[in-house]
């Protein structure tokens, strides 16, 4: 089966521009989680939504935000983006609810803010 | 204070050599995540624990819930097994509050 697929691959922005990434989970799976991965800070959790609602979000600014639609599928969006949002920003879908499952990861975009 | 701890943060061996990469954490979890990130990024689940053991291949994942504390175990290690090891857990029940992570063990495996 088809695993998680994230777009764009690689995405260069300038600082105040806004970026939207796409996360399109397992076929059945209804959680999509995203978090950040940097050199200094490893990887963070950004936010998690389960049935087209956030459960709960990390410790970003208010810049950073997402959705995630009927199918499943997710985005996130950064706005005014600065130097320190360049990273690896991957997802991960899992079957969700109040059970805990495990994860399956897409391979990530790369952001690079100039 | 890191919530998940790993140690060591890098780690050579020699193939054929048996391999332990530790993991602690100081608050109450639902569940620990074993994964593997090789260069460019992607990331694979390796293993899942609430409790007891788990194998699979050459990797046993062991978590002592009392003590906080699970290892990852690589059985005659091989360089294809040179990757980053990263320890995540669930602080809730049913991933809403998503992953902690470690900071990763960089393992290297000599031929």
């Amino acid at each position: 089966k088809a695993g998680v697929t994230q777009t764009p691959r690689y995405l260069i922005k300038t600082r105040g521009q806004q970026v939207t990434l796409s996360c399109s989970p397992i076929s059945g799976h209804r959680s999509v989680s995203w978090y950040q991965q940097t050199p200094g800070q490893g990887l963070q959790f950004l936010f998690e939504y389960f049935s087209e609602t956030q459960r709960n979000k990390g410790n970003f600014p208010g810049r950073f935000s997402g959705r995630q639609f009927s199918n499943s599928r997710s985005e996130m969006n950064v706005s005014t983006l600065e130097l320190g949002d360049s990273a690896l920003y991957l997802c991960a879908s899992s079957l969700g609810g109040l059970v805990n499952y495990g994860y399956t990861f897409g391979s990530g975009t790369r952001l690079t803010v100039v | 204070k890191n919530e998940v701890e790993q140690s060591p943060q890098n780690l050579t061996a020699q193939e054929g050599e048996f391999i332990t990469i530790n993991c602690s954490y100081s608050v109450g979890i639902s569940a620990l995540h074993w994964l593997q990130q090789h260069p460019g990024g992607g990331i694979v689940s390796l293993f899942m624990l609430s409790s007891g053991k788990k194998k699979h291949g050459r990797l046993i994942a062991t978590i002592n819930i009392q003590e906080k504390h699970s290892s990852l175990h690589i059985t005659a290690s091989h360089p294809r097994d040179s990757a980053v090891y990263i320890c995540a857990v669930n602080l809730g029940g049913g991933g809403a509050d998503g992953l902690t992570f470690g900071k990763g063990t960089h393992l290297i495996i000599q031929p």
